[in-house]
């Protein structure tokens, strides 16, 4: 079945730099890459998302891409603040359409310090 | 309109009691999810409705654990004789049915088992 990997685990970063999630998936089938974004004692909330046709995605300081041939996607969270310190998960859809169940990696605890 | 909801928040239960766990999805979607998530862990997935196709319940971790959809709504996760191995936050997520596959997460409902 599919499988996600996400790293690191964990981030910390300060205030105004730059901070870079990586996922990688294994089904070649999967077409719909979600991020989601956790804050403690929240449900995950979902932030951005791609599908298979596009390579890059951005919005405000967020921005994914995605490398179909190495399938591999990535979140980049650009002038970090501290209200973005939280856990992010990667995810991937499997199955058939875009409604396709979504396997998640196991997350990466972002700490940006002020 | 409103979120997904799942009640209850909380729940503290002796080990062998059942516990029913419900997830209310945001109206007019189709596809429903059910996560664990144990304490610092990553989303587990459980089980997967999508509108009236059979439910995908590989995710399942033994006969213990089980989940209806009424009426393509409203739904319940039921674990039997519950272990404190299970004690997690139990997420539920629905999705909309017009093929753009983003998934609403509720809150969770925290279970311990004592």
């Amino acid at each position: 079945g599919e499988n996600v990997e996400q790293h690191p685990s964990t981030l910390s970063v300060q205030e105004g730099d730059s901070a870079v999630i990586k996922c990688t998936y294994s089904d070649s089938a999967s077409n719909y890459f979600p991020w989601y974004k956790q804050e403690l004692g929240k449900g995950p909330q979902l932030i951005i998302d791609i599908r298979s046709n596009v390579g890059e995605k951005k919005d405000q300081r967020i921005a994914v891409t995605l490398n179909k041939t190495a399938k591999h996607f990535s979140l980049h969270i650009t002038e970090t603040q501290p209200e973005d310190s939280a856990v992010y998960f990667c995810a991937a859809s499997i199955g058939v359409g875009s409604q396709g169940n979504l396997i998640f990696g196991k997350g990466t605890k972002l700490s940006v310090k002020p | 309109g409103a979120g997904v909801s799942q009640s209850p928040s909380n729940k503290v239960t002796e080990k062998g009691k059942d516990v029913e766990l419900r997830c209310d999805p945001i109206s007019g979607h189709t596809a429903l999810y059910w996560y664990r998530q144990s304490l610092g862990q990553g989303l587990e997935f459980l089980i997967y409705f999508q509108g009236n196709s059979a439910p995908d319940k590989s995710g399942l971790p033994s006969d213990r654990f089980s989940a209806e959809r009424t009426g393509g709504s409203v739904s319940t996760l039921t674990i039997q004789r519950t272990q404190q191995e299970d004690s997690a936050v139990y997420l539920c997520a629905s999705s909309p049915m017009t093929g753009r596959g983003e998934a609403f997460f509720g809150q969770g409902t925290r279970l311990t088992v004592v």
